[in-house]
Formats: structure tokens, C-alpha cells, sequence
């Protein structure tokens, strides 16, 4: 079965700190991606990045990034010098070589204060 | 512009009454899916389509129904079956591989 397990369920920093989202999965598939998505207070999900089982490099857009490890199975998520607007539920996500539907993390709530 | 639609954004139903809840997309994506948040909790997978005319249940499937009769069209029945239906309601579609979804605004259902 798959599952995606993300341990921290809220997380407070102020801004400009840094904060690690932490994202652990389950699968038996050799192939599989795992996504992030933002979730703001308007509702809607925002993909953020897909990332394939083959390849485990790390990536960086702007303030973001992420760390993928599949000795660990994690998926970690970064914000470098975190801002008001980031609050929102982060989600990580899982889905195996058949792509589609995805299994979702319980999300993480985090709230950057000024 | 492309993107998810759904409607109404919030509803609102006595006990015992059927509502359903439109999803349309205009990406030309194969695959749509409807998923379930409620407060303080992850997303879980009610229905999901991969295909015109056909549909698989999720992991949640009891007390809802769809259909897919276009493949610009996914609507979900809330029934009076489903024990407990306040929720956010969430459709989103995606291509079938690799498979990010993109996701409508989402609808808020309250029962009364």
C-alpha cells in the first residue's frame, strides 16, 4: 500500500527564518512521482513540483527547494527566508507508475509571522 | 482561460437531501477526480474517472455517486446515504502520466 506520512502538523517561524517541511513515503512501485502543493486560505491547491523516481536531484526555484532521498524515502521541502505569504497547508503527495491519482500527506500548516 | 471550474463554492442542504456538485474542465485532460478535506486533515480520494464513461471508487466511495458521460464534465452526488457530508469538496484533473493534478476552487458543503 502507499502512503505519505508528514509528521510536523504546524509549524510557526518568523520571517526570514528558514523552515524544512519533512515528507516521508510508502511504496512498492519502482516508478512513482511525488508532488508538493501549497494550499492557501482561499482553498485551492497549487502544484508546486513533481519529482520522478529516477531522479533524485535536488532542485531550487527562487526561495524554494527540495531534497529528495530515496535511501530515506523523503521528500523534504525548504523556504529560504520565509515571507508573510507562505502561510498556507503544505501537502506532499504520492502516486505510483500508473500515474493518476494521487495519496495525499495530512499536510502541514505553517504560519510565518512578521 | 484553461483551468478547473466548479460550482456552487458553497452549499448548503438539509439532512436527508441529494445535492450535486459541478466540475468542468476545459485542459482537455483525460483524468478527473473529486477528493474530500475536512478540517485538519489530509485529502482523500472519493471518485475518480480516467476516461469517458468509466469511473473507479476511492478510498471513500460510500454515499456519492458521478458520472461521466463528457469528457469535459465530472458532477458528484452528495446522497442522503453519506453519513456525514459537511466538507470541502475539491475535483481536480490531470493527464493520466505522470499526473499532477491541477484543482478547481473547491466547494464548501454544509448540512444543516
Amino acid at each position: 500500500a502507499q502512503k505519505v506520512t508528514q509528521a510536523q502538523t504546524e509549524i510557526s517561524v518568523v520571517e526570514k527564518e528558514d523552515v524544512t517541511l519533512d515528507c516521508v513515503y510508502e511504496t512498492r512501485d519502482t516508478t512513482y512521482y511525488l508532488f508538493w502543493y501549497k494550499q492557501p486560505p482561499s482553498g485551492e491547491l497549487v502544484f508546486l513540483i513533481r519529482r520522478n523516481s529516477f531522479d533524485e536531484q535536488n532542485e531550487i526555484s527562487g526561495r524554494y527547494s527540495w531534497n529528495f532521498q530515496k535511501s530515506t524515502s523523503s521528500f523534504n521541502f525548504t523556504i529560504t527566508a520565509s515571507q508573510v505569504v507562505d502561510s498556507a497547508v503544505y501537502f506532499c503527495a504520492l502516486s505510483g507508475e500508473q500515474g493518476g491519482k494521487l495519496i495525499f500527506g495530512q499536510g502541514t500548516e505553517l504560519s510565518v509571522k512578521p | 482561460d484553461g483551468g478547473i471550474t466548479q460550482s456552487p463554492k458553497y452549499l448548503f442542504r438539509k439532512e436527508g437531501q441529494n445535492v450535486t456538485l459541478s466540475c468542468e474542465q476545459n485542459l482537455n485532460h483525460d483524468a478527473m477526480y473529486w477528493y474530500r478535506q475536512d478540517p485538519g486533515q489530509g485529502l482523500r480520494l472519493i471518485y475518480y474517472s480516467q476516461i469517458v464513461n468509466d469511473f473507479q471508487k476511492g478510498d471513500i466511495a460510500e454515499g456519492y455517486s458521478v458520472s461521466r458521460e463528457k469528457k469535459e464534465s465530472f458532477p458528484l452526488t452528495v446522497t442522503s446515504a453519506q453519513k456525514n457530508p459537511t466538507a470541502f469538496y475539491l475535483c481536480a484533473s490531470s493527464i493520466l502520466v505522470p499526473g499532477e493534478l491541477f484543482f478547481g476552487e473547491g466547494s464548501r458543503l454544509t448540512v444543516l
